[in-house]
């Protein structure tokens, strides 16, 4: 079964500073994945979601992910954190036999003044 | 615009009661999940349909069964609620992808269920 890890419950970053959250994944054939944010005491939105078009994507809200086989990385980044980005980021494979989809266990996301 | 609608944001029912978490959406979609959110844990897949009346089991469908008489809507059912499902329960729906294509999964906004 497929399956992703994100490194990290959570993550703190200075506003302005970097954000990087990690995602890898295992997969022995091509993987669908996505990321998704949680804002406090609502659903999941779809941030980003990765279409073998092109290994790096670009979603909402100045976010991106790179796809790495290599790696079998799909770490989410955004060059300059804002104080709204404070939210929990959940990273997620497509089962392709059955369109099960697997989450990691979340980063939280802190956004220092 | 796209909707996934969940019954309820807040329910408290006690130790033991029958409780039904509802959820419709309104994009046609063949496939929809129940989740449940605990902190640390992540979400973890209860049940799961791909079609009227089809369900599949999930990671941890123990004290859970689920109810999909139309394609719109899901149900979860607590046949016996105890007080450690006590959580946020999420439904969601997709469309068929089935390693053809990657299509996302749309969220309702959440039922925080205490049981007491």
């Amino acid at each position: 079964a497929q399956s992703v890890t994100q490194l990290g419950s959570h993550v703190s970053v200075s506003e302005g500073a970097l954000v990087l959250l990690r995602c890898n994944y295992s997969s022995s054939v091509p993987p669908y994945l996505f990321w998704y944010v949680q804002y406090p005491n609502q659903g999941l939105q779809l941030l980003l979601k990765y279409t073998s078009a092109a290994t790096l994507v670009k979603g909402i809200n100045g976010f991106e992910a790179e796809f790495k086989k290599s790696e079998t990385s799909f770490h989410l980044t955004k060059p300059s954190a804002h104080m709204s980005d404070a939210a929990e980021y959940f990273c997620a494979v497509t089962q392709n036999r059955d369109d099960k989809i697997i989450f990691g266990k979340g980063t939280r996301l802190h956004i220092l003044p | 615009d796209v909707k996934v609608t969940q019954s309820s944001r807040y329910l408290v029912k006690r130790t033991g009661e029958k409780v039904f978490l509802e959820c419709v959406q309104d994009m046609d979609h063949e496939n929809m999940f129940w989740y449940r959110q605990d902190p640390g844990l992540g979400l973890r897949l209860i049940y799961f349909s791909y079609d009227v009346k089809m369900k599949e089991k999930g990671d941890i469908p123990e004290g859970y069964s689920v109810s999909r008489e139309k394609k719109e809507r899901f149900s979860l059912i607590l046949e016996s609620a105890s007080t450690n499902q006590t959580s946020m329960y999420l439904c969601a729906s997709s469309s068929i992808g089935r390693g053809r294509t990657n299509t996302e999964a749309f969220f309702g906004q959440g039922t925080r269920l205490t049981v007491v």
